[in-house]
């Protein structure tokens, strides 16, 4: 069963808009975490931000943060002020049981972001 | 500068052979992983490792073989009982597996088996 789901498949964004890309999950353990990575055409993954499930402040980083809907069981990233070099894809990923020796990341499909001057 | 280095950057096989993909890493990580992407997919999980001379299946490890012989290094093997595979190969790595610790990732090696 897909435990991560990346509705959006693409979209266009005007440079220094606001874009929020969706994520929702699946998991019935109560620890685990929530990452978002940013993937250029040049195809390295580059981590952006985390959100652990007991943290009680949405994370933010930047112009990164982090719309965590616990009880929805989602994880919307929200770019501000987006820029030319924010095109790329994106993707969501869980950890489940953070605290086990093993916790593997589950990676969706990604939402691919184009911005527009 | 620490980071994961992958080489080659691009690799064409013939059918039917085996074929390495390099991963370097000088970050002091323990725990190593490959992944495979496919066009307009996720990451899938194919090999990972927590420490030197011990390595764990992913979800796709199949026609793929791994080994951890030092810190810095974790080659992975396609061969040829790998069906499909062309596909774009991620190389990652973490200072821990567990708990809020992100993956590094490398640049990538696109493979394809002409």
């Amino acid at each position: 069963a897909q435990k991560i789901t990346q509705t959006q498949p693409g979209m266009f964004v005007q440079e220094k808009e606001a874009v929020t890309l969706d994520c929702t999950y699946d998991t019935s353990d109560p620890s685990y975490g929530l990452f978002w990575y940013k993937q250029p055409s040049s195809g390295e993954m580059i981590f952006l931000i985390y959100q652990g499930s007991y943290d009680q402040q949405n994370a933010t980083e930047g112009r990164y943060s982090l719309n965590f809907q616990k009880a929805r069981k989602s994880a919307n990233l929200v770019i501000s002020a987006s820029q030319l070099g924010d095109s790329a894809m994106y993707f969501c990923a869980m950890r489940e049981s953070l605290t086990d020796s093993w916790g593997k990341l589950q990676f969706g499909a990604g939402t691919q972001v184009v911005v527009t001057p | 500068d620490g980071g994961i280095t992958q080489s080659p950057k691009y690799l064409f096989r013939k059918e039917g052979q085996n074929v390495t993909l390099s991963c370097e890493q000088n970050l002091n990580h323990d725990a190593m992983y490959w992944y495979r992407q496919d066009p307009g997919q996720g990451l899938r999980l194919i090999y990972y490792s927590q420490i030197v001379n011990d390595f764990q299946k992913g979800d796709i490890a199949e026609g793929y073989s791994v080994s951890r012989e030092k810190k810095e290094s974790f080659p992975l093997t396609v061969t040829s009982a790998q069906k499909n595979p062309t596909a774009f190969y991620l190389c990652a790595s973490s200072i821990a597996p567990q708990g809020k610790n992100e993956q590094f990732f490398g640049p990538g090696t696109r493979l394809t088996v002409l």
